[in-house]
């Protein structure tokens, strides 16, 4: 069965703290794996990994993706209280042309 | 513009009543999609339309049946709901199947069974 395990589930960091994010997946013919940030209503996409080793960036937000070892990982430094949010992971499996999404890390960035 | 849009955005209802939740999207996608979001924040995806026909259909009580009478449009329809239906429900929608990866989510469909 198609798998992506998040950690950790929650997190309590300062502002200017950077924090790393992790995604493992077990899933059938990978296509992509992407991130997505949840506040108050609807998840929205941050990131698209298709290729190991190849680092995307937005601002203090980076992630990258190892096929090899199957995970990923979302930094974000210097972070800001307006950072709190559900981090989610989700990994398109090509059967069934699905995405399964992981549990979430929920970040809370104090002031 | 909303891109995505869902009607009700909140639903407070009894145990046994049947409910629906109606989705719209302007963004001339061909696949849409329903999430359920439980109380621990996990989103699954129930079903996938592509050009109004179901392509994905996960394990999902028979109670809830969606319908696409066009493919801007996307409703979903709950039977005898439940208490363990309570949750957020999450449409969304991508311009094709292929392009899953880029989807766009509506804000969200608060449902609570009492």
């Amino acid at each position: 069965e198609d798998k992506v395990v998040q950690s950790p589930l929650s997190l309590v960091v300062h502002e200017g703290d950077t924090v790393t994010l992790n995604c493992s997946y077990e899933v059938t013919n990978f296509r992509s794996l992407l991130w997505y940030k949840q506040e108050k209503k609807a998840p929205t996409f941050l990131f698209m990994l298709t290729s190991s080793g190849i680092e995307k960036k937005s601002g203090r937000l980076s992630s990258i993706l190892d096929k090899k070892e199957l995970f990923s990982i979302l930094n974000i430094t210097a972070t800001q209280t307006g950072d709190s949010a559900i981090y989610l992971c989700a990994v398109e499996a090509s059967w069934g042309n699905k995405l399964v999404f992981g549990a979430g890390t929920i970040l809370r960035v104090k002031s | 513009d909303t891109a995505v849009s869902q009607t009700p955005k909140y639903l407070v209802t009894q145990m046994g009543n049947d409910k629906s939740i109606k989705c719209e999207q302007n963004l001339g996608h061909d696949t849409m999609y329903w999430y359920k979001q439980d109380s621990k924040k996990f989103l699954k995806i129930m079903f996938s339309y592509n050009n109004k026909e179901l392509i994905i259909n996960e394990t999902v009580p028979n109670r809830f049946s969606p319908k696409s009478p066009d493919k801007a449009h996307l409703n979903l329809h709950i039977n005898s709901l439940e208490l363990g239906d309570s949750a957020v429900y999450f449409c969304a929608s991508s311009q094709d199947r292929e392009s899953i990866g880029t989807q766009y989510f509506g804000p969200g469909t608060r449902l609570l069974v009492l």
